[in-house]
């Protein structure tokens, strides 16, 4: 069965840094460009960053540019996205997701999802 | 970027009707456009790619047309599990861009 499973939210005070991890079985990570999309309380979705299936390209939203970085450690099978300089705005539901391509597209759409980990900025 | 821009942003409807949501693309996203599903609490799930195309699993009642800058979701017999968010999605470009998503609601 195919599952993701996010971990590593938590409440973090402004400034601060956290690691999310988004364990990924029944498939090999490395097979699909993987994704962390994130939703506001009440708010709709925001795709944050992406990581090629080859891992040698990754790509930002600009909001989190310089500040949050994506990795993924094929031994595991583990994607991971290290959050610093934390601000409230990052407050959401962050959710990991593959990309399936289709046409000449390299990410597609994502139909495998995490349940979603919540990080709270706040002092 | 692109920007989605969906409407209407909610919606009232009974158990049997026709439903549809339309999502505007900035710029020509050819067919690059993904609908998905989200209910409370959960994940969001892909009923539609690549425009039209139906993803595995999901009921024949969903629908989705258009190419270009023009796309429609549409719901032929709205049923009780049918009531939820729905955001489209671009994957024609960098940033990936969602719209702002539909909220349908039991009248």
């Amino acid at each position: 069965e195919v599952q993701l499973l996010e971990s590593g939210g938590g409440l973090v005070q402004p400034g601060g840094s956290l690691r999310l991890s988004c364990a990924a079985s029944g498939f090999p990570l490395s097979s699909f460009a993987m994704i962390w999309v994130r939703q506001a309380p009440g708010k709709g979705l925001e795709w944050v960053s992406a990581l090629s299936s080859s891992g040698g390209n990754t790509f930002y939203a600009d909001s989190v540019k310089g500040r949050f970085t994506i990795s993924r450690d094929n031994s595991k099978n583990t994607l991971f996205l290290q959050m610093n300089s934390l601000r409230g705005e990052d407050t959401a539901v962050y959710y990991c997701a593959n990309g399936r391509p289709y046409g000449t597209g390299w990410y597609g759409r994502s139909d495998y999802w995490g349940q979603g980990t919540l990080v709270t900025v706040s002092s | 970027d692109i920007q989605m821009t969906q409407s209407p942003s909610s919606l009232s409807a009974s158990v049997g009707d026709r439903v549809t949501i339309t999502c505007r693309a900035s710029h020509s996203i050819t067919n690059y456009l993904n609908w998905y599903q989200q209910k409370p609490g959960k994940a969001p799930n892909v009923l539609i790619y690549g425009a039209t195309s139906l993803s595995s699993g999901v009921s024949s009642r969903f629908s989705g047309s258009g190419s270009g800058t023009d796309f429609t979701l549409t719901i032929s017999s709205l049923q009780p599990e049918d009531f939820a968010t729905y955001y489209c999605q671009q994957s024609n470009s960098l940033p990936l861009t969602f719209g702002g998503g539909t909220k349908v609601e039991i009248k």
